[in-house]
Order: C-alpha cells, then sequence, then structure tokens
C-alpha cells in the first residue's frame, strides 16, 4: 500500500540544523510531486516547499527561504529537507506529501516527523 | 501571495446535522481548492479536490461547490467519525495556502 514515512526529527537547539528525510513506496515516486508542509503545535497547517517530480523546479515559503534545501533521489524513492539556522517558532511536525496532479492538492501524506527547537 | 479566509473557525453540531464550512480566496484562483479532514494525532487526508471532486473512497456525504472565489464544503447527516477539522487549500499557485481551518464538534 502507499506509504510516506518521515525520519529524522527530533530535538535540536536554536541554530542548530536537521535533515529531514521521507521515504515513499507503494507508487512511482517519480511520478509525483512533493511538497514538504508543517503544523505547529496547536496551530493550523503552513506549505514550506515545494519540488517537481524530475527535482528541476523547486519552490520555498518566503518565510523560510534560505534556511531550507529540499531535494530528492528518485532511484532511492526519498525526499528530503535541510533545516538550517533552527529556530523556536520553528518547533512543529513536519509532513511530506505527493502529488501526482498538478493543482488537485496532496493525495498522500505520511504520518509526519516532530521537530522542536529548544535549549 | 493568495490569502485562503476560511468560516467559521468551529462549530458545534450534532450527528444527523448538515454543516456548511466556507473558504473564500482573496483573487481567483478558477477551482483550483483542495479539502482536507485532520484528526488529532494524524496526518490530513484530501477529501475534495478541485473545489468539487470527490476523492476515491471518501463518503458521498461530502460534497464542494464554488462560486467565484468562494468555495463551500458540505457536510449531510453528520456522523461520529466526521467530527474533526477541516482545512481548505488553494492550488493554483506558489505559495501554497490554507484555510485556518475549521473545528467540528460535538454539541
Amino acid at each position: 500500500q502507499v506509504q510516506l514515512v518521515e525520519s529524522g526529527g527530533g530535538l535540536v537547539e536554536p541554530g542548530g540544523s536537521l535533515r529531514l528525510s521521507c521515504a515513499a513506496s507503494g507508487f512511482t515516486f517519480s511520478d509525483y510531486y512533493m511538497t514538504w508542509i508543517r503544523q505547529a503545535p496547536g496551530k493550523g497547517l503552513e506549505w514550506i516547499s515545494y519540488i517537481s517530480s524530475t527535482g528541476k523546479t523547486i519552490y520555498y515559503a518566503d518565510s523560510l527561504k534560505g534556511r531550507l534545501t529540499i531535494s530528492r533521489d528518485n532511484a532511492k524513492n526519498s525526499l528530503y529537507l535541510q533545516m538550517n539556522s533552527l529556530r523556536a517558532e520553528d518547533t512543529a511536525v513536519y509532513y511530506c506529501a505527493g502529488e501526482r496532479t498538478m493543482f488537485n492538492g496532496m493525495d498522500y501524506w505520511g504520518q509526519g516527523t516532530l521537530v522542536s527547537v529548544s535549549s | 501571495d493568495i490569502q485562503m479566509t476560511q468560516s467559521p473557525s468551529s462549530v458545534s453540531a450534532s450527528v444527523g446535522d448538515r454543516i456548511t464550512i466556507t473558504c473564500r480566496a482573496s483573487q481567483g484562483i478558477s477551482s483550483w481548492l483542495a479539502w482536507y479532514q485532520q484528526k488529532p494525532g494524524k496526518a490530513p487526508k484530501r477529501l475534495i479536490f478541485v473545489a468539487s471532486s470527490l476523492q476515491s473512497g471518501v463518503p458521498s456525504r461530502f460534497s464542494g461547490s464554488r462560486s467565484g472565489t468562494d468555495f463551500t464544503l458540505t457536510i449531510t447527516s453528520l456522523q461520529p467519525e466526521d467530527f474533526a477539522t477541516y482545512y481548505c487549500q488553494q492550488a493554483n499557485s506558489f505559495p501554497l495556502t490554507f484555510g485556518g481551518g475549521t473545528k467540528v464538534e460535538i454539541k
């Protein structure tokens, strides 16, 4: 069955870095556009980054631009998010999500990985 | 950026009730809107895409509609498993944006 499994979250000090991973299975990963979305505790959903199926087109939320790098390895069915200069306000559950058809919203979501930024 | 204004932020309803949730886009997004349901501690699940297309496996009591830049999610005959938070999301352009969410609670 379709699965997206995030990993790499955890507790990190302000100013630190983390690399999140998302392992895909059960579908043709290379056909999907992929997105990272986060949700701060008790808050709504916030889109943070997008990568096209080939990896050639990338977008970031302006509020996070310069601190994020999204990438994918279609041979490994994996999506990544490198996050640098982390701040307390980056504390959230980070979801990866996949979209087969542009403009349709996200078909599949992972279960999320929690990133906590605190000293 | 396109702002999505979702209302109400919460609604109390009983099993069997009909409820309506609205999202208004700050500019035209054609029909590129999706609706999601999220239960506590779980990932969101898509219910509706392209404003009114029902996701496979989603019960027919869920429906979506569009009128200009106003979008509506309707749940007819609310069931116990429908108590959750609902979000709209515009898929027209980057940055993708979500509505603030509507929490559907048991009256």
